[in-house]
């Protein structure tokens, strides 16, 4: 069974840093892409950044680029995102989801971490 | 950047009735585009990849099609449990975008 548990989230401040984790497993991690998907309070989902298999090619919104860091660790079966330059509006859930077979589709997602970015 | 829009924002239905989301792409995305269902305080549900095919382990009153710009969701006989938000998105290229989201409301 496939499972994907995210950690890291909670308050963090305006300007400031987090990373959030997500651990999985269940299956190949190496095979497959990963991304991170966030979802305000009370809005609809955003695609936030995306990872290859190998880690070897990073996809990031406009939102974020500059600012956020995707990163895996294939030996550890983990995913990474460091948020530097944190901002009101980045506070919301994170959704860790596994891509599907050679493709962009999100089959698997974890439980979600709430990030709140306030002073 | 290719922009998604779902209609209608909100949808009103009855346990029982036949209901159908629009999906609708500003260039073609051929037929790659997903639907998710997702549930208050829950993660999203794939429920449709490469617009009409079922995830395993979703019931077949859900189908899925459309091509190219044009995407419909369709649920033949609304049941309880499917009160919930839908969202479509494409994975043609790079942003991975998703749609506004529709709510189906019990009418």
């Amino acid at each position: 069974e496939v499972q994907l548990l995210e950690s890291g989230g909670g308050l963090g401040q305006p300007g400031g840093s987090l990373r959030l984790s997500c651990a999985a497993s269940g299956f190949t991690f190496s095979s497959y892409a990963m991304s991170w998907v966030r979802q305000a309070p009370g809005k609809g989902l955003e695609w936030v950044s995306g990872i290859s298999g190998s880690g070897g090619s990073t996809y990031y919104a406009d939102s974020v680029k500059g600012r956020f860091t995707i990163s895996r660790d294939n030996s550890k079966d983990t995913l990474y995102l460091q948020m530097n330059s944190l901002r009101a509006e980045d506070t919301a859930v994170y959704y860790c989801a596994k891509a599907g077979s050679s493709s962009w589709y999100f089959q698997h997602w974890g439980q979600g971490t709430l990030v709140t970015v306030s002073s | 950047d290719i922009q998604m829009t779902q209609s209608p924002s909100t949808l009103s239905a009855s346990v029982g009735d036949r209901v159908t989301i629009t999906c609708r792409a500003s260039q073609s995305i051929s037929s790659w585009l997903a639907w998710y269902q997702q549930k208050p305080g829950k993660a999203p549900k794939l429920l449709i990849y490469k617009a009409s095919s079922l995830e395993s382990g979703v019931p077949s009153r859900f189908s899925g099609s459309g091509f190219g710009t044009e995407f419909t969701l369709t649920i033949s006989s609304l049941q309880p449990d499917d009160f919930a938000s839908y969202y479509c998105q494409k994975y043609n290229s790079y942003p991975w975008t998703f749609g506004q989201g529709t709510k189906v409301e019990i009418k």
